[in-house]
């Protein structure tokens, strides 16, 4: 079965630093995909970023960047210079065919 | 291209009732899926969906769940006699065919159930 893990439920950032959202997953399939949604308080759920697993380069959106270590399933999320409209829930996804898997979330709040 | 859309953003029920939530794909999307979130917990996978067809539904509960994605019109999930348990908010995503890169999914913004 898959699953995914996140073992931070909350952190927090000053505004302006880097901070590292750790994700990690269980799977026997060699191809897949991972993202990471942000769910402010809105609750909509907006992608970040997405990686597919066959690609070794970490990919990078902004501010938003991954490392990707497919040897160790591990799927971490780094934010650079954050701001306050970055915080929100994070959550990891897999995917495996039909289904998404969704970690349980991280809460980060960014910090004047 | 306007997103994908979800009704009624917030529906309220007595217990016994039915509820029944709306989703309606992005334009050109052909696959439908419906996830649930409880409180303080991620996305848990129920439904997917194409039209007039379910493919999985390996997480949607045996009994009380049922949803459709008519030829014509949203996706419908339809939720019998409600409890209690099934407050929660009820997430619909859609995504373009499996020959799109990444397969990735579209969310709509959600319906919260709150049962009374």
């Amino acid at each position: 079965a898959q699953t995914v893990t996140q073992s931070q439920p909350e952190m927090s950032v000053q505004e302006a630093e880097t901070v590292t959202l750790s994700c990690t997953y269980d799977t026997s399939e060699n191809n897949y995909y991972l993202f990471w949604y942000k769910q402010p308080p809105s609750r909509q759920m907006i992608l970040v970023i997405r990686q597919e697993a066959y690609k070794q380069q970490n990919a990078t959106e902004n501010r938003f960047s991954v490392n990707f270590q497919k040897a160790a399933k591990s799927f971490s999320l780094k934010i650079s210079d954050s701001q306050l409209g970055d915080t929100a829930m994070y959550f990891c996804a897999f995917r495996d065919g039909n289904q998404f898997y969704f970690g349980t979330g991280t809460s980060l709040t960014v910090i004047p | 291209n306007a997103g994908v859309m979800q009704n009624p953003r917030h529906l309220v029920r007595r217990r016994g009732q039915e509820a029944r939530l709306r989703c309606s794909p992005m334009k050109g999307h052909s696959h439908v899926y419906w996830y649930r979130q409880l409180p303080e917990e991620g996305l848990k996978f129920m439904v997917y969906l194409q039209k007039e067809n379910i493919i999985d539904e390996s997480g949607m509960p045996k009994e009380r769940f049922s949803a459709e994605f008519p030829k014509e019109g949203p996706s419908i999930l339809r939720i019998q006699q409600v409890v209690r348990g099934d407050s929660a908010a009820y997430f619909c995503a859609s995504s373009p065919p499996r020959a799109v890169p990444y397969n990735e999914q579209f969310f709509g913004p959600g319906t919260r159930l709150t049962v009374l």
